[in-house]
Order: C-alpha cells, then structure tokens, then sequence
C-alpha cells in the first residue's frame, strides 16, 4: 500500500526567495513519483516525475525535486519564487505493480510581494 | 489530442436527485481514474479501471456511488440520490500505463442543496 503525507497545508515565501514543498511517501514496492500542481478552478498538471534513473528530476516552470530512498521523502524545490508559482501543490505516489496513484492532501503556495 | 474531457463543467441540483457525470479519456489510455475533492479530505481516490475493468473501488463511499466504463472511450460516474455532503469537484484522469503520469480532466465541480 502507498501514502503521501506533504508537511504544511500552507507555505509563504517571499518572492525570489527559495520554494521548499516536503513530500514523505510510504510505499511497500519502488515507487513511482509526482508532483502536480493545481491553478484555481482548474485541474491537476504534472510538474515532474520520478520513475527510474536519476533522483535528481527537473520540471517545469524552474522547480525539480531529489529522490531520496533512505529517507522516503520527495521534496519539490525552486530556486526563486514567481507571483505566478501561488497554486497548489500536490505530491503522488504509484507502484510498479498496479496504476493506482495515491495523493498528498496539498500544499498552497503563497508568494509575498 | 484533447486531453481529458469532463462533462457537465458545473452541476447544481436538489438533494435526492440522481446526478451522472461524464468522462472521455486520452485515446490509448489503458487506466481511467476518478476522485473528488473536498477542503476537508483533499484529493480521494474513488474508483479506477485498468482496460475498462474496475480494478479498485475501495475508494467509493457509499452503494449511493456507481461507476461504469462500457468501453474504453467513456465513463461516468453516478450518484443515486445525492445528498448535500456529495458537494465537491470531481475528477477524472487516465493514464497509458503505470510509470506514466496521469492526465487530468478539468473537473466537475457538484452542488447538491
């Protein structure tokens, strides 16, 4: 069985400042994982994914995320926020073994001027 | 290709009623999701199908909910009756296979009063 759980409902940052999203999963199988984010009244849109390979993954929009097996985390990182990048963010995790995704509950980015 | 298409965008109708909502997925797809979300719950799975088989519908909260996919072009999900605690916006998505991403519909955001 897998589970996202994402540190924070709700993250400030100034903007031009540094955007750290934590994401921890659980997952009995090697995982596969995303990140989404979420404009308002809109839906999901991939960010980036991890599937094999390398553990450093580049996205969209300047974000990556690292991989992190030994401590099960996933965290999505920016090195300069944008007014544009207030969204939420949503982290997921998938197996190799069924197409199940599994979501976080969300992180809302907010950006200060 | 069109992405992910959901119908109605909007739906308001009375506690009791029956409420169908629509879904055509990416063409090739292999794995149709649906889930809603609510402040209080976030993103939740409710069902999904892998070659329009339903692999998985733990996420289904009560009989009230059903879903169907009668082939792999369409899907919908129905609520029979509704009632308000059904209010919330629901997704679809569909995915090619499992170290894909899945691709998100825009929505249907139900109001039941």
């Amino acid at each position: 069985a897998q589970s996202v759980t994402q540190l924070g409902s709700h993250v400030s940052v100034s903007e031009g400042a540094l955007v750290l999203l934590r994401c921890n999963y659980s997952s009995s199988v090697p995982p596969y994982l995303f990140w989404y984010v979420q404009y308002p009244n809109q839906g999901l849109q991939l960010l980036l994914k991890y599937t094999t390979g390398a553990t450093l993954v580049k996205g969209i929009n300047g974000f990556e995320a690292e991989f992190k097996k030994s401590e099960t985390s996933f965290h999505l990182t920016k090195p300069s926020a944008h007014m544009s990048d207030a969204a939420e963010y949503f982290c997921a995790v998938s197996g190799n073994r069924d197409d199940k995704i599994i979501f976080g509950k969300g992180t809302r980015l907010h950006i200060l001027p | 290709d069109a992405g992910v298409i959901q119908s109605p965008r909007h739906e308001v109708t009375e506690m009791g009623q029956e409420v169908t909502l629509r879904c055509k997925p990416i063409s090739g797809h292999n794995s149709l999701f649906w889930y809603r979300q609510t402040m209080m719950r976030g993103l939740e799975l409710l069902i999904y199908f892998n070659n329009n088989v339903p692999i998985d519908d733990s996420g289904m909260p009560e009989d009230r909910f059903s879903a169907k996919m009668p082939n792999a072009s369409f899907s919908t999900l129905k609520i029979q009756p509704s009632e308000p605690r059904d209010s919330a916006v629901y997704f679809c998505a569909s995915r090619r296979d499992m170290n894909t991403e899945a691709f998100f519909g825009q929505g249907t955001r139900l109001t039941v009063v």
